[in-house]
């Protein structure tokens, strides 16, 4: 069993759709958990940065974490087309990552269809 | 820009020959990570440094590869006796102590 578990879809949704991607892990010591945005060919692009358990909002992006499952999700309001883009889950034990880097999941491809 | 940069962004070399990354992370990042990105899989965490410390690089595939950061700003991954296998996009991060980690647009390398 890998780590951090995510599916790698594609997911295609209409154009306003609510969004629902998430990932799995099974390190109960992590503590801080990110969603990477990437394009094709690109870095990946910070959107979200959490600590611990709870929500966190950012315009049309939510952050949820439930330590206790082990699952965390992010959320995409009013999707755009320029949304479709690979989503990358991310955590780590100490707060940046530490010496251990940051542990990814296999990223999520979303379609957003206009 | 003020973001992550990486030289080169493209890199086609043939099996056996030695190639060589630069990162140059965002100005006053006292923290940079190497990364390695195969197709369909999440970057894979290589190497870390604080300031031109190697703190950790146990994680480094081989010793094929090696990383410096000779004055605590640039760094370079070095790939020596390049392998097909190593075919891949090879992404640097800076961060401030504690905080999120920025990447790079990343270094494709071919190796035929």
């Amino acid at each position: 069993q890998k780590e951090v578990e995510q599916d790698p879809g594609p997911l295609s949704v209409p154009e306003g759709a609510i969004v629902s991607l998430n990932c799995t892990y099974s390190n109960s010591a992590f503590q801080y958990f990110m969603w990477y945005r990437q394009y094709s060919r690109k870095g990946p692009e910070l959107l979200m940065y959490t600590y611990s358990s709870g929500n966190k909002e950012d315009g049309r992006f939510t952050a949820q974490v439930d330590k206790s499952s082990k699952y965390i999700s992010l959320f995409i309001r009013d999707s755009q087309p320029s949304d479709s883009a690979t989503y990358l889950c991310a955590m780590s034990e100490s707060s940046g990552g530490g010496a251990d880097g940051l542990t990814f999941g296999k990223g999520t491809h979303l379609i957003i269809q206009p | 820009d003020t973001g992550v940069s990486q030289d080169p962004r493209h890199k086609i070399t043939k099996r056996g020959q030695n190639v060589t990354f630069r990162c140059d992370p965002i100005s006053e990042h006292n923290r940079l990570y190497w990364y390695r990105q195969t197709l369909g899989q999440g970057p894979e965490f290589l190497t870390y440094f604080q300031n031109e410390a190697q703190l950790e690089k146990s994680r480094l595939l081989s010793d094929r590869f090696s990383a410096e950061r000779p004055k605590g700003s640039f760094s370079t991954l070095e790939i020596q006796r390049t392998e097909q296998g190593d075919s891949a996009m090879y992404l640097c991060a800076s961060s401030w102590t504690g905080n999120e980690q920025f990447f790079g647009p990343g270094t494709r390398l071919t190796v035929l």
